[in-house]
Parts: structure tokens; C-alpha cells; sequence
């Protein structure tokens, strides 16, 4: 599986934007970057995702860079809701799988 | 609509034991997997199934195993427990095979306490 990297952890100021980086120097044409983020006491949720252009939906915004060998997921505004470790996942088209490799992921914490 | 549901939340087990996990999917759901989490390994894949198939299976030992049902539930198994086999066990579900834009759903999971 190619590999993610990540912080192991960041802080937040509420209502500030969080810039979350990944890198992914090993991804290949076919990967999608997905992000998943596990809440306290709970099981990973889907976050956003994408191949080469930058994606917006309701939670999160994922910038691309143009090699495609980094990302960063942006939270435009944190909420203390928004504590969690954020896991940065490659998936193959080329596998058929659906398992995940889960790196390390960076333990978000968000300061009131 | 459910989510993916997982049954018991927690249990305690003594050494060679075993346990079985249940997990019923999103309903419409074909894919299920069940992935382990430990504090110091983090969060490992442990299989896939679908329609009722083994379709990929993690490193783990032959005493893990699981199964699929012709509705989709799933269940896991492990044998002879080992006091390492102390984690949170997750299942999620995914509407089809391995497309790499499928949104993966998980359960709350299951907390096995070995002793």
C-alpha cells in the first residue's frame, strides 16, 4: 500500500482554520486521497476525498497539490467538536478492496 | 437509515476463550470489514467480504476468521484469546466492491477485554 505522512498532532484555536498536511510522495496515477476521522470513543467517519483537483463539501475542503504528492485537508472553521485524529488514506483502483490502510493520523486538538 | 451496528459494545474474556462479534451493515450494504484497534498498533485490516466471499484478508493469524451471511451480517471469531487480542473491534460496510470512491461506513465497534 503506498504510504501517508503526517504530524502526529496539531492544535487549534475554535473557530480558526486548521490546515491538515499529508504527504504522499509514492501515490500513483490511480490512487484517491481519502480522509477519515475517528472521534473519541468512536469508530472512523468518511471526511472528504479526491484524485486531482481540490473537492468542498459541508465538512472540510481537500486541497491538491498539482504532483499530487501532498494534500491538506482544510476545516475552515474548528469547532471543539472537530477533536479527533485525522487519517489521511490512499486507496488503489487497481486492488478491488475496500480495506484501508490507516497510518498514524495527526490528534487534532481544538483550544477554546 | 441505520448505520452499521455492532453487537456486544463491550465484553471481558478470559484467556482461551473465544468470541464471536456481530455486525449487521448499512441495509443495501454488500461489502463488510472488520479492522482491529490497539494503542500501540493502531487500526489494522483484518478482512473483506462479500457476498458471502472472503475477498481480502489482513496479517493476522488463522485464529481470527469471519464470516458473511446471504443477508450481508457478518460475524467475526477469535479463538483460543491471547491477552494481545485486547482492542476495539470495528466493522464497516460499503455499498459495493472495492471502488475506490466508495464512502466506508463504520460501526461504533467492540470492546473485547481479555484477562
Amino acid at each position: 500500500d503506498a504510504k501517508t505522512t503526517q504530524p502526529n498532532s496539531m492544535e487549534s484555536n475554535e473557530e480558526e482554520p486548521v490546515h491538515l498536511p499529508c504527504n504522499h510522495s509514492t501515490i500513483s496515477g490511480t490512487d484517491y486521497i481519502h480522509w477519515y476521522r475517528q472521534l473519541p470513543s468512536q469508530g472512523p467517519e468518511y471526511v472528504i476525498h479526491g484524485l486531482t483537483s481540490n473537492v468542498n463539501n459541508r465538512m472540510a475542503s481537500l486541497a491538491i497539490a498539482e504532483d499530487r504528492k501532498s494534500s491538506t485537508l482544510i476545516l475552515h472553521r474548528a469547532t471543539l467538536r472537530d477533536a479527533a485524529v485525522y487519517y489521511c488514506i490512499l486507496r488503489d483502483t487497481q486492488t478491488g478492496a475496500n480495506n484501508l490502510f490507516f497510518g498514524t493520523g495527526t490528534r487534532l486538538t481544538v483550544i477554546p | 437509515k441505520a448505520g452499521v451496528t455492532q453487537t456486544p459494545r463491550y465484553l471481558i474474556k478470559t484467556r482461551g476463550q473465544q468470541v464471536t462479534l456481530s455486525c449487521s451493515p448499512i441495509s443495501g450494504h454488500r461489502s463488510v470489514s472488520w479492522y482491529q484497534q490497539t494503542p500501540g498498533q493502531g487500526l489494522q485490516f483484518l478482512f473483506e467480504y462479500f457476498s458471502e466471499t472472503q475477498r481480502n484478508k489482513g496479517n493476522f493469524p488463522g485464529r481470527f476468521s469471519g464470516r458473511q451471511f446471504s443477508n450481508s451480517r457478518s460475524e467475526m471469531n477469535v479463538s483460543t484469546l491471547e491477552l494481545g487480542d485486547s482492542a476495539l473491534y470495528l466493522c464497516a460496510s460499503s455499498l459495493a466492491e472495492g471502488r475506490p470512491t466508495n464512502t466506508i461506513y463504520f460501526g461504533e465497534g467492540s470492546w473485547l477485554t481479555v484477562v
